[in-house]
């Protein structure tokens, strides 16, 4: 079947520090793949994704580029700031006869602090 | 345009009392799902509705159902709500049922059975 591995959390980071959340996924057939942000208190919101091999999204300086040959969808940004603390989901997605379903990661928390 | 609403927010039952969530959708998607989101699991898909008038099963299903009363409302009906039910619950909307399409959440709905 299809999954999606993350790396635990939480993590801890200095604001401006360097940012990777590891993502992992293993999928019979081409997968699309998603980056959610989920703020306190809020649902889920789409931060990035990638629909096909060596595409590259990115978004609010965040940026994860689809790996085919590791099968990785890492999560990356050069700079974090106090507001991107949240929890940040990986999820992939493959259109089957009954639609379009998401596998999600078990979420990775990050903090980020002055 | 609201995007997606969930109602209510919150939510004490007792256990074997029944209740339906709400969930509403004003951007004119075909597909919605709803998903049920617990501590170190993720996200994990209950039903899913690829365009009006169809409904099918997701990864968790049992002691749940579900109504696409439009195109517009997918309510989710717990007929006797167990302790193993509490968790928080998001409502999501796609375009179509593409492997590709972004889903739009929900604010969510906390529920707790007692």
């Amino acid at each position: 079947g299809n999954s999606v591995t993350q790396m635990e959390g939480p993590v801890t980071l200095s604001e401006e520090a360097f940012l990777t959340i590891n993502c992992t996924y293993t999928a019979t057939g081409y997968p699309s793949l998603f980056w959610y942000v989920q703020y306190p208190g809020e649902g889920l919101q789409l931060l990035l994704k990638a629909t096909k091999a060596d595409d590259k999204g990115s978004n609010k300086g965040f940026e994860a580029t689809y790996r085919k040959e590791t099968t990785s969808f890492h999560l990356e940004k050069g700079s974090v700031q106090v507001s991107d603390s949240a929890v940040y989901f990986c999820a992939l997605s493959i259109l089957t006869g009954g639609g379009n379903k998401l596998t999600f990661g078990t979420g990775t928390q990050l903090k980020v602090e002055l | 345009n609201a995007g997606v609403t969930q109602t209510p927010k919150f939510q004490v039952l007792k256990t074997g009392q029944s209740m339906t969530l709400q969930c509403a959708q004003d951007m004119n998607h075909n597909s919605m799902y709803w998903y049920r989101q617990d501590p170190g699991m993720g996200l994990r898909l209950i039903y899913y509705s690829a365009s009006e008038g169809t409904t099918d099963k997701g990864e968790v299903p049992n002691g749940y159902n579900v109504s696409r009363l439009n195109k517009r409302e997918f309510s989710l009906r717990l007929e006797s709500a167990a302790p193993s039910q509490t968790s928080v619950y998001f409502c999501a909307s796609s375009e179509a049922a593409s492997g590709r399409q972004t889903q739009y959440f929900g604010p969510g709905t906390r529920l707790l059975v007692l």
